[in-house]
C-alpha cells in the first residue's frame, strides 16, 4: 500500500514552454503533498507544501509564479513549471502523506529544458 | 533551525564488507529520524525509521539507533551486497511543525564492488 505515482517520468521541452507534472496517491487520501527538487548528486530541497483545497506554502527562494501548484483533490497535486528555462532542468519529486509521520515518495520526474 | 549532516561520499566497499554511514542532526524538539535510499534514476524509498530515543530501526539488514545523547542516527549493515549500491539520505521530521516537513541530509553515495 501507500503508492505514489508521478507523470510523466521524463519530459523534454523547449525553453519558454510550460510543463505540468502530476503527483497521485493511488491507494490513500493525501491530506498534504510536498514537492521537492533535486539537482544532480545533491540532496532534495523542499519547494512547497500543498494541502487539498488551499494555497500552497512555498519555501523561501522558490518563485510561486514560476512553480504553480494545484492540489485539486485528496489524491492529486500538480506542479506546473511556467516558461521553463534550462536552469529549471532538474529531478522533481513529490511526496504525499495521509497524516502523521509517514511520507511516501513518488518515483520522480526528470525535466530537461533545451 | 533543524538540520542533518552526513558523512561525505562517495563510499566504495567490497561485497560483504561492513558499512557505516554517519549521520548527526540538530533539532529543537524531538524529531523522528529516517534513512531513505535512492537507487539510480529512481525516487526515494523509506529504508527505516525511529521515532524516539533509543529506538532501533531495521530493514533489509540495515540498522540505525536513535541516540539522543549524541544526536546521531548512524546507518550500519554487516555485509553489503552489490545491490545495495545507491544514495542514502538521512532525514528528520520535526513534530512541532504542522506539515511533517522532512529535512534531508546531503546524501551519501555507496558503491559496492564484487
Amino acid at each position: 500500500g501507500a503508492v505514489v505515482s508521478q507523470h510523466p517520468s521524463r519530459v523534454i521541452c523547449k525553453s519558454g514552454t510550460s510543463v505540468k507534472i502530476e503527483c497521485r496517491s493511488l491507494d490513500f487520501q493525501a491530506t498534504t503533498m510536498f514537492w521537492y527538487r533535486q539537482f544532480p548528486k545533491q540532496s532534495l530541497m523542499l519547494m512547497a507544501t500543498s494541502n487539498e483545497g488551499s494555497k500552497a506554502t512555498y519555501e523561501q527562494g522558490v518563485e510561486k509564479d514560476k512553480f504553480l501548484i494545484n492540489h485539486a483533490s485528496l489524491t492529486l497535486s500538480t506542479l506546473t513549471v511556467t516558461s521553463a528555462h534550462p536552469e529549471d532542468s532538474s529531478f522533481y519529486i513529490c511526496s504525499a502523506t495521509p497524516g502523521g509521520k509517514a511520507q511516501f515518495f513518488g518515483p520522480g520526474t526528470r525535466l530537461t529544458v533545451l | 533551525g533543524n538540520s542533518v549532516t552526513q558523512m561525505e561520499g562517495p563510499v566504495t566497499l567490497s561485497e560483504e564488507a561492513f558499512l557505516t554511514i554517519n549521520c548527526t542532526y540538530t533539532a529543537t524538539g524531538y524529531p523522528s529520524l529516517f534513512w531513505y535510499v535512492q537507487y539510480p534514476g529512481e525516487g526515494l524509498q523509506l529504508l527505516l525509521k525511529a521515532t524516539k530515543a533509543d529506538d532501533k530501526g531495521s530493514n533489509k539488514g540495515f540498522e540505525a539507533t536513535y541516540r539522543k545523547e549524541t544526536t546521531s542516527f548512524h546507518l550500519e549493515k554487516g555485509s553489503v551486497q552489490v545491490s545495495d549500491s545507491a544514495v542514502y539520505f538521512c532525514a528528520l521530521s520535526d513534530p512541532q511543525t504542522s506539515y511533517d516537513k522532512v529535512i534531508f541530509g546531503p546524501g551519501t553515495s555507496l558503491s559496492v564492488i564484487p
